[in-house]
């Protein structure tokens, strides 16, 4: 069984404001991969990142950064310097890599950031 | 070139009727899968198929029935419409039997029964 819980439903931000985005999953499994997309008010799922469970390291892209913590099962996602084009529904997703999990993804319930002017 | 496309992007119906939506994928992936998104945005698997074989049926209505006529397509036909399938429908294609979990949605298809 897998698990994914975002427990902020919705953050308001002023511009230029830094915002984390908290993500806590649970599996079985010890090989998976866990990801952040993006859902602008215009629909499309957009990718941002996939981490598999051997790479801990955090992952910085531009004013986007991920700390992936195995211990607290937790992979929190940081958006510095806030900008109103940040505005979307954020998800946090898993999937494991066992052979029984058939490439079943797993979404959390989505984090509402609204960056406001 | 888009990778997954879904048709139609919007579709509007009575209750009671049947339509379908269609899925293609042109990333030569072995796995497709039909995703559903409610009011609340939660996003929710529904079914999977590898290669044209149904390994992923979750709770879902009988009035849903997936059909993959290869491993490109996936087909979601939904009878005896409700207002309560009202939703965002995306597909999704990824191969997962080579190790590869990266997955490409398509744009979805907003399903509004009235």
């Amino acid at each position: 069984a897998q698990k994914v819980t975002q427990a902020q439903t919705e953050i308001s931000v002023v511009e230029k404001e830094d915002v984390t985005l908290d993500c806590v999953y649970e599996t079985r499994d010890t090989t998976y991969y866990l990801f952040w997309y993006k859902q602008p008010p215009s629909g499309e799922l957009v990718f941002l990142i996939r981490r598999n469970s051997f790479d801990e390291q955090n992952e910085i892209s531009g004013r986007y950064s991920w700390n992936f913590q195995k211990s607290t099962s937790s992979f929190n996602f940081t958006i510095t310097a806030s900008q109103v084009v940040d505005s979307a529904v954020y998800f946090c997703a898993l999937v494991n890599a066992g052979g029984t999990s058939y490439g079943k993804l797993t979404f959390g319930q989505g984090t509402i950031l609204t960056v406001h002017p | 070139d888009t990778a997954v496309s879904q048709t139609p992007k919007y579709l509007v119906t009575q209750m009671g009727n049947d339509k379908s939506i269609k899925c293609e994928q042109n990333l030569g992936h072995d796995t497709m899968y039909w995703y559903k998104q409610d009011s609340k945005k939660f996003l929710k698997i529904m079914f999977s198929y590898n290669n044209k074989e149904l390994i992923i049926n979750e709770t879902v209505p009988n009035r849903f029935s997936p059909k993959s006529p290869d491993k490109a397509h996936l087909n979601l036909h939904i009878n005896s419409l409700e207002l309560g399938d009202s939703a965002v429908y995306f597909c999704a294609s990824s191969h997962p039997g080579q190790g590869n979990y990266g997955y490409t949605f398509g744009s979805g298809t907003r399903l509004t029964v009235v």
